[in-house]
C-alpha cells in the first residue's frame, strides 16, 4: 500500500484557478470512487473538503471542486484567496480497506 | 455539534507505553468508523488504522500493524491509540478522525502531540 502521488507544490495568483492531481492505482484511486481531499492549515487539523470524488460537505466553497479520471483524481480550486494557502492531500479508499494518503502538496497563492 | 476531543500532550522516554484517547460526542459514537492518522515534524498526513465502536472491528495500514494498538469503549464514546514501547521516532501529532456517511472523514480531534525523548 504505497502512498498516493501528489506534486510536492503548486502556485498561483489571486483569482486564478489551479488544479492538484493525485495518481493511484487500479487498487485505490482508480477502483472505488472513494476520493477525498483535505485542507490543512499550519497548526490546525485537517478539514475535509471533497469527498466521493466530487462531492462537498456542507460550509465548504464551492470554488472547491473535484474529479477523477481513470487512476488519477484532481482537485480545482478556482478564484483563489489567500485563505486558500495550506497544504492539501489526497485520500483514497483501498482494496485492503484500509484509507491511504498522498504525499501532499503545498499551495502557495502568490 | 459534534465533537471529537483528544487527551493532551505527552512527553515520554522510550521503551515507555502510552494510550492516549479520543472523546466523541454530539453524534452516534458506536455507528462511524474512527481513524487515526500519524502527522510527523514537518511532514505529511499517514493513516495509521481505523476502528469501528459497534462492532471493534479494526483494521491496521500495514505500516502500523503490529507497532500500535486501536482500541475503543463505546460505552463512554472514547476510541484509543496504544504503544507498549514508544520509541523517538514516534513523536509525531496524531489525530483521531470520525467518518462520514462514507469512507472519508468528515471531523477531526484537535490532535494529540507525543514527543519521545531520553
Amino acid at each position: 500500500q504505497s502512498a498516493l502521488t501528489q506534486p510536492a507544490s503548486v502556485s498561483g495568483s489571486p483569482g486564478q484557478s489551479i488544479t492538484i492531481s493525485c495518481t493511484g492505482t487500479s487498487s485505490d484511486v482508480g477502483g472505488y470512487n472513494y476520493v477525498s481531499w483535505y485542507q490543512q492549515h499550519p497548526g490546525k487539523a485537517p478539514k475535509l473538503m471533497i469527498y466521493d470524488v466530487k462531492s462537498r460537505p456542507s460550509g465548504v466553497s464551492n470554488r472547491f471542486s473535484g474529479s477523477k479520471s481513470g487512476d488519477t483524481a484532481s482537485l480545482t480550486i478556482s478564484g483563489l484567496q489567500a485563505e486558500d494557502e495550506a497544504d492539501y492531500y489526497c485520500s483514497s479508499f483501498t482494496d485492503s480497506t484500509t484509507p491511504v494518503f498522498g504525499g501532499g502538496t503545498k499551495l502557495t497563492v502568490l | 455539534e459534534v465533537q471529537l476531543v483528544q487527551s493532551g500532550a505527552e512527553v515520554k522516554k522510550p521503551g515507555e507505553s502510552l494510550k492516549i484517547s479520543c472523546k466523541g460526542s454530539g453524534y452516534g459514537f458506536a455507528n462511524y468508523w474512527i481513524g487515526w492518522v500519524r502527522q510527523m515534524p514537518g511532514k505529511g498526513l499517514e493513516w495509521m488504522g481505523i476502528i469501528y465502536p459497534s462492532d471493534s472491528d479494526t483494521r491496521y495500514s500495514p505500516s502500523f500493524q503490529g507497532q500500535v494498538t486501536i482500541s475503543a469503549d463505546k460505552s463512554i464514546s472514547t476510541a484509543y491509540l496504544q504503544w507498549s514501547s514508544l520509541k523517538a521516532s514516534d513523536t509525531a501529532m496524531y489525530y483521531c478522525a470520525k467518518s462520514g456517511d462514507g469512507y472519508n472523514f468528515d471531523y477531526w480531534g484537535q490532535g494529540t502531540l507525543v514527543t519521545v525523548s531520553s
